[in-house]
Order: C-alpha cells, then sequence, then structure tokens
C-alpha cells in the first residue's frame, strides 16, 4: 500500500546537536508537511511545500529547516536542538484533486533534547 | 488571521450517549473543515470533512455541521463506544491555499 514513512521514529538527542527527520511518501502526491505536536497545543504547522522548488514557512518555522530533495522526500533540520524541541513530529502528504484534499500522515518521530 | 479554537479539550461520556465538539474560525475565506481522530499512539486519520458550500454531513454514527454566518462547525459522535475513545482534531483550509490550521484537540473518553 501506498504509504507515509518516517525516519527515526524515536530519536534522543543533547542539546546544540543538529538532527535530521526525514519522510519519504509513496503516494505520488505533491503537497509535503511538517507538523509537531505538543500535548494542549494540538498539531502546529512547522514548514509545507508544494512540489521541489516550493518551500513555506508554517505559524512556528524559527529553528527549523527543511529541505525538498525530491518529490517523495521532505526533511526537517534541527540546526541546534534545544530542549523545548522536545516534541512528537508528524510528516503529512496531500494531493491537488479537486475536492479530494485530505490529509495523510506518517507514524510520527518522537524526539526528546535533553 | 488564522485562528482555530477547540473545545471542550476534554469530554467524558457514557457508551451509548452522544459526544459533541465544536471549533469556531476566525478566517471568513476559509472553506474546508476536515474532523481528524488520533488513536493512542498512532497517526491523525480523517474521519469526515465538510465544505463551505454545504451546512451537513453525515457518516452513519458521525456528522458534521457548519455554519458559515458564526464561523463555527462542530463534530457529532452518536451512539458512542468504547472505540470511539481518542483525541479528535478540527481543522481548516483557507479558499485557494493548501495550508491546514488544526485546533488544539479533543480527547474524548467513552467510559463502558
Amino acid at each position: 500500500d501506498a504509504d507515509v514513512t518516517q525516519t527515526p521514529r524515536n530519536r534522543i538527542t543533547k542539546t546544540g546537536k543538529r538532527i535530521m527527520l526525514e519522510c519519504s511518501q509513496t503516494k505520488g502526491h505533491d503537497r509535503m508537511y511538517w507538523y509537531r505536536q505538543d500535548p494542549g497545543l494540538g498539531l502546529r504547522l512547522i514548514y509545507y511545500s508544494f512540489d521541489v522548488k516550493d518551500i513555506n514557512k508554517g505559524e512556528i518555522s524559527d529553528g527549523y529547516s527543511v529541505s525538498r530533495q525530491a518529490q517523495a522526500k521532505f526533511s526537517l533540520s534541527l540546526e541546534s536542538a534545544i530542549p523545548n524541541q522536545t516534541a512528537l513530529y508528524f510528516c503529512a502528504t496531500s494531493e491537488d484533486r479537486g475536492h479530494y484534499n485530505e490529509q495523510f500522515f506518517g507514524p510520527g518521530t518522537r524526539l526528546t533534547v535533553l | 488571521g488564522e485562528n482555530v479554537e477547540q473545545h471542550p479539550s476534554t469530554l467524558s461520556v457514557q457508551e451509548g450517549d452522544s459526544a459533541v465538539i465544536k471549533c469556531t474560525y476566525s478566517d471568513s475565506a476559509s472553506n474546508y473543515f476536515p474532523w481528524y481522530k488520533q488513536e493512542l499512539g498512532k497517526r491523525p486519520q480523517l474521519i469526515i470533512d465538510i465544505r463551505s458550500n454545504v451546512g451537513e454531513k453525515k457518516d452513519q454514527r458521525i456528522a458534521v455541521t457548519l455554519n458559515k454566518t458564526a464561523k463555527h462547525f462542530s463534530l457529532h459522535i452518536t451512539e458512542t463506544q468504547p472505540e470511539d475513545s481518542a483525541v479528535y482534531f478540527c481543522a481548516i483550509r483557507r479558499v485557494g491555499t493548501y495550508k491546514y490550521i488544526f485546533g488544539t484537540g479533543t480527547r474524548l473518553k467513552v467510559l463502558a
């Protein structure tokens, strides 16, 4: 089945370290998103991309950067991780097909910054 | 600006009762309103959605209603079952964009 995958699934790192979270999809969707989930705060948009040449900042992009290496791959980087970036991170995809607008989420990456 | 308020943050109901979750938004240009369900330890998944040209949509035990004038939409779950226990998120999307803004979530507990 076509799917959205994320690596790693869990990561513990230290303050100041650089870390990359990767997302791959086999759905053939153009649109890819990175969200952060914190208890009580819901899903907050970090970055989104409509195609390889298009990158857009979301609500909380400070401290993060992204790279859209190909239609199927969208990576999120923390250049210098800090403890308040400890959260559950989700990648998602969607496609532009008129009324069909469902977002498909990956399984999530749980990141802990010590 | 874009903002979505979701209430309540937690909701406990007895099995068989109904549950209602409400979201209020500020951007009058929003035209798409999905609801996602996230079971414990799982990824969010779409359960129902509605567009701005429709006032109500139903799918078996779940329904969504939209009041464009008042800028709010609600999720209704009837005859709740233990497997309905999860966190539910509403979201909005502005016309002409593919950027989604999510509510803060409602943790629903269905008590057997």
